[in-house]
């Protein structure tokens, strides 16, 4: 069974910096990942989604890294800001037909101004 | 990618009561189905999983005659909480993925809001 886990569980870092977030999983067969972002009391807004061929993806900000093979991927934020502040979870789709969201129990992050 | 709508967006029930959650696909047919639950600070749990026009296919211990699901249309999945207790006080969020398009691809899912459902 697909298991993901998000590291750190919280972070608090100054408005500026730029930071990575980890994301790793247990079965290295996905077909696809996805990154997303959650305000408190609302519901998700995808950030990026890496395809399984893919080694990386790209939006303003934000670039995620996928290493497939080793059952790991990163989000990177650059530059951070107050509005940045939320609960990020990585989540993968299983490579089976089904094509199970398997979701990580995220990383809750502030940006201090 | 899809916009997908909940309502309610939060409702207050008494015990013992049963409350229905809708999930509308707004802009595509979906042909599947999903319903997570979450608890503060944890992480979205699947409920269960249905397919237009079937049954509902339900997580291990997630009592399938307390969380009623109908997907009776492409565009509309119901989610009802039977008798409800304190303890299902909990967000949930429903998710649709359609049959797949030139633009949307068969796999991604796309969110809805979420339901905040308190249980007094």
């Amino acid at each position: 069974k697909q298991e993901v886990t998000q590291i750190p569980a919280a972070l608090s870092v100054p408005e500026g910096e730029n930071l990575v977030l980890n994301c790793s999983f247990t079965d290295s067969a996905i077909y696809n990942l996805q990154w997303f972002r959650q305000d408190p009391g609302k519901g998700l807004t995808s950030l990026l989604l890496i395809q399984s061929s893919q080694r990386e993806q790209t939006s303003g900000r934000l670039n995620a890294s996928l290493d497939k093979s080793s059952g790991r991927s990163t989000l990177y934020i650059a530059a951070s800001q107050p509005g940045d502040s939320a609960t990020y979870l990585c989540a993968v789709y299983s490579s089976g037909s089904a094509r199970q969201l398997t979701f990580g129990s995220g990383t809750q992050l502030t940006v201090l101004p | 990618g899809a916009v997908v709508s909940q309502h309610p967006s939060r409702v207050i029930c008494k015990s013992g009561t049963s409350v229905k959650i809708e999930c509308r696909s707004l802009d595509f047919q979906a042909t599947t189905m999903f319903w997570y639950r979450q608890f503060p600070k944890q992480s979205l749990m699947l409920m269960a999983t249905s397919n237009e026009g079937s049954k509902a296919t339900y997580e291990q211990g997630v009592e399938k005659d307390k969380f009623l699901i109908n997907h009776a249309s492409l565009t509309l999945s119901t989610l009802t909480v039977t008798s409800a207790h304190p303890e299902d006080s909990s967000f949930y969020i429903c998710s649709v993925r359609g049959p797949g398009t030139v633009q949307l691809a068969s796999y991604e899912q796309y969110f809805g809001p979420g339901t905040r459902l308190t249980v007094t």
